[in-house]
């Protein structure tokens, strides 16, 4: 398997622009999880599905970010519109059956300005 | 907010050294797991230690937990100038026992 795979690795877009961020987890994986990175605040987690479905979304900073997973092999992170302090990597990550290891992804860095 | 705390922030040491990392946490857990982030990369599992277990090793990694006072630490042994990463410990934060909260990390820096 070639990982979980994200796209773009980097993104750089001006305020107000819509920005979507794609993730393939790992075949066979259940849960999959959005983290948002940065020096201040570290890792945090946005949102987590499991079998497709958002299960806890309360990490998610405001309305202007949302997410599906219309199959087990693709997801997105949406940010409708951007602002710079979203600028952030993002990263997905894959997991079986809940919290026993994650893969990660590469990430998605992200500049607004 | 986070449910692990590293200790130290950043650490820097020679190869051949020990390199010791902390983590301090909340609320009680069933397993308490180590990943490293090379830099500009994704974060990669090291290690997961179970509530019921009080040291794991993994090759050069030693792992402990102490429940009693909600800590783990992380020990490198000879460490080498690959092994240059910050390091974190995640917790599970939701009671289904399915999403991982991470500290902050420990920077490890080993020269040559």
């Amino acid at each position: 398997d070639a990982g979980v795979i994200q796209s773009p690795r980097h993104e750089v877009t001006e305020m107000g622009q819509e920005v979507t961020l794609r993730c393939k987890p790992i075949s066979g994986h259940d849960y999959l999880f959005w983290y948002r990175q940065t020096m201040m605040r570290g890792l945090e987690l946005l949102i987590y599905f499991n079998n497709n479905v958002p299960i806890d979304d309360s990490g998610m900073p405001e309305d202007r970010f949302s997410a599906k997973m219309p199959n087990a092999s693709f997801s997105t992170l949406k940010i409708q519109p951007s602002e710079p302090r979203d600028s952030a990597v993002y990263f997905c990550a894959s997991s079986y059956r809940g919290a026993r290891g994650y893969t990660f992804g590469s990430g998605t860095r992200l500049t607004v300005v | 907010s986070q449910q692990g705390e590293e200790d130290p922030q950043a650490l820097s040491i020679q190869e051949g050294e020990n390199a010791t990392m902390n983590c301090s946490y909340k609320t009680s857990i069933n397993n308490l797991q180590w990943y490293r982030q090379n830099s500009g990369r994704g974060l990669v599992h090291l290690i997961l230690i179970r509530s019921n277990e009080r040291e794991k090793h993994s090759g050069r990694l030693r792992v402990t937990l102490d429940t009693s006072k909600k800590s783990s630490s992380l020990l490198i042994t000879a460490s080498r100038a690959a092994d240059t990463a910050s390091y974190f410990c995640a917790t599970v934060y939701n009671q289904a026992g399915t999403a991982l909260i991470f500290g902050k990390g420990t920077t490890l820096s080993v020269s040559s």
